[in-house]
């Protein structure tokens, strides 16, 4: 069975752009969540989503945005991106939603200079 | 206090031995444990999960929880160079926080010397 895949694999923005990411869990998997992670630190939470509903919110400010599909594909959204969202960021999937076991994309690089 | 703590290493450890990782958290409404491996570059890799107190076992690792003592570790046997890497402690929120989140630890980076 393929893995969680993610798009794009890197990117470059200017400050103040806007960034949309995506993710595709493993097949079967209803539950995505999205992390941040900056060199040096582990994972950041930012969101959960189960059956399109988000169930959880991290400390992230309200730049950040997320959704998922019917297919139980999601996007992450950042507007007005600053230097310090500069990061590589993570989606995992997992089977229900709770504390059951996440498995990560290869993640998207994204830097904001 | 942070939440899940790790050391940071490196843990250095020659080939062929044991490799001891350890982790402690503060919410005691914890309930799911998770260990992931990661390269340098990659995505964390999901090695193993525990739920209740004891050991669990998989191949070359081990890993223990003790909810008592807030504590979590990972033991890695017969450690090989392919092993290096870091090693990042998950735990789920909590009630409290949220049970549907992880908090990860920094990582302790782990260096096996060939």
């Amino acid at each position: 069975d393929a893995g969680v895949t993610q798009s794009p694999t890197h990117l470059i923005k200017t400050r103040g752009q806007q960034v949309t990411l995506r993710c595709s869990p493993i097949s079967g998997h209803k539950s995505v969540s999205w992390y941040q992670q900056v060199l040096g630190q582990g994972p950041q939470f930012i969101f959960q989503y189960y059956e399109k509903e988000e169930r959880g919110r991290g400390n992230f400010p309200d730049r950040f945005s997320a959704r998922q599909f019917p297919n139980y594909s999601s996007e992450l959204n950042v507007n007005a991106l600053l230097l310090g969202d500069s990061a590589l960021y993570l989606c995992a999937s997992s089977k229900p939603t709770g504390a059951y076991e996440q498995y990560f994309g290869p993640g998207t690089r994204l830097t904001v200079t | 206090q942070k939440e899940v703590e790790q050391n940071s290493g490196p843990l250095s450890v020659p080939e062929g031995a044991i490799a001891s990782l350890n982790c402690t958290y503060s919410d005691r409404g914890s309930q799911s444990f998770f260990w992931y491996r990661q390269y340098s570059g990659k995505s964390p890799e999901l090695i193993m999960s525990i739920y209740s107190n004891g050991d669990k076992e998989d191949g070359r690792f081990t890993a223990q929880l003790n909810k008592a003592s807030q504590y979590v570790s990972l033991l890695i046997r017969d450690s090989q160079p392919s092993d290096s890497a870091t090693y990042l402690c998950a735990v789920n929120g909590g009630r409290g926080s949220g049970t549907y989140k992880y908090i990860f630890g920094t990582g302790t980076r782990l260096k096996v010397l060939a």
